[in-house]
C-alpha cells in the first residue's frame, strides 16, 4: 500500500516568493497535519485538517495556509518567503483527528529560500 | 500537552535490546504515549502508542509505568539500521489540541556493531 506521498521532493525560491506544497494522505485516512522541521529541531505543528476544516492550527504566522480537498489530498501555501521559512516540510495523514489514532508521515519537501 | 524529558543520546550493541526511557511525569489521563523514529533525511516513522497497558507490536515493545509518569521503549534485538533520533510524544485524544504531535529533541540512538 502506498504511503503518504508529498511533492515536491525540493524545491528552490527566492525571498517574497510564494509557495504551494502537495500532500496525498493513505488511502482510507481522513485528516491530514502539517509540520516544519528547521535543521537540528523535531517537528513543529503547523495545521491539521479533517473532513476539509481546520481541526488545529500551531502558532505559525498568517502567511502560512492550507486547505484539503474532497479526495482528503491536502495543499499548504506559504507567501511572502523568508530565509527563516527554510525547511523540510512533512505532512502526515491519520485516519482521524482524535490523538488516539497514529499519524503516518512522508517523507517530506526540503525548501530552500535563496 | 505534558512536556516529555528524554536522554540525548544513547548507545547500544547490535543484537543487544535498546531500552529507551522516557518521562512524562505531568501527563494527563486522556493523554497518549507515542513513540516515533526519525533516520536522517526522512520523515519520522510511527513506532508504537498507548494509553495505560504496556503494548508490543512487530517493531518494539511499550512498557508504562502504572502511574503512567514514565516508560520505555523496547527494540528487541537492535540492528544497525535501528541508529536514528527517537522521540516520545504525549498527545491528547481530546480538547482543544486533538491530534497535534509536539515533538521534543529527542534521543538519539546509536547501534554499534
Amino acid at each position: 500500500d502506498a504511503g503518504v506521498t508529498q511533492s515536491p521532493t525540493h524545491l528552490i525560491k527566492t525571498r517574497g516568493q510564494h509557495v504551494t506544497l502537495r500532500c496525498s494522505p493513505i488511502s482510507g485516512h481522513k485528516s491530514v497535519s502539517w509540520y516544519q522541521q528547521v535543521l537540528g529541531q523535531g517537528p513543529q505543528f503547523i495545521f491539521q485538517y479533517y473532513e476539509k476544516e481546520e481541526r488545529g492550527r500551531g502558532n505559525f504566522p498568517d502567511r502560512f495556509s492550507a486547505r484539503q480537498f474532497p479526495n482528503y489530498s491536502s495543499e499548504l501555501n506559504v507567501n511572502a518567503l523568508l530565509l527563516g521559512d527554510s525547511a523540510l516540510y512533512l505532512c502526515a495523514s491519520s485516519l482521524l483527528w482524535t490523538g488516539d489514532q497514529p499519524q503516518h508521515f512522508g517523507d517530506g519537501t526540503r525548501l530552500s529560500i535563496l | 500537552d505534558a512536556k516529555t524529558t528524554q536522554p540525548p543520546s544513547m548507545d547500544c550493541a547490535e543484537g543487544r535490546a535498546a531500552n529507551l526511557p522516557c518521562n512524562h511525569s505531568t501527563i494527563s489521563g486522556n493523554e497518549y504515549v507515542y513513540w516515533y523514529r526519525q533516520i536522517h533525511s526522512q520523515g519520522p516513522q510511527y513506532i508504537i502508542h498507548g494509553l495505560k497497558n504496556n503494548e508490543t507490536n512487530e517493531m518494539a515493545s511499550l512498557i508504562i509505568t502504572e502511574d503512567r509518569k514514565s516508560s520505555t521503549l523496547i527494540l528487541p534485538h537492535a540492528t544497525l539500521r535501528d541508529t536514528a533520533v527517537y522521540y516520545c510524544i504525549a498527545a491528547n485524544a481530546g480538547g482543544t489540541s486533538y491530534g497535534k504531535l509536539t515533538f521534543g529533541q529527542g534521543t538519539i540512538l546509536t547501534v554499534h556493531p
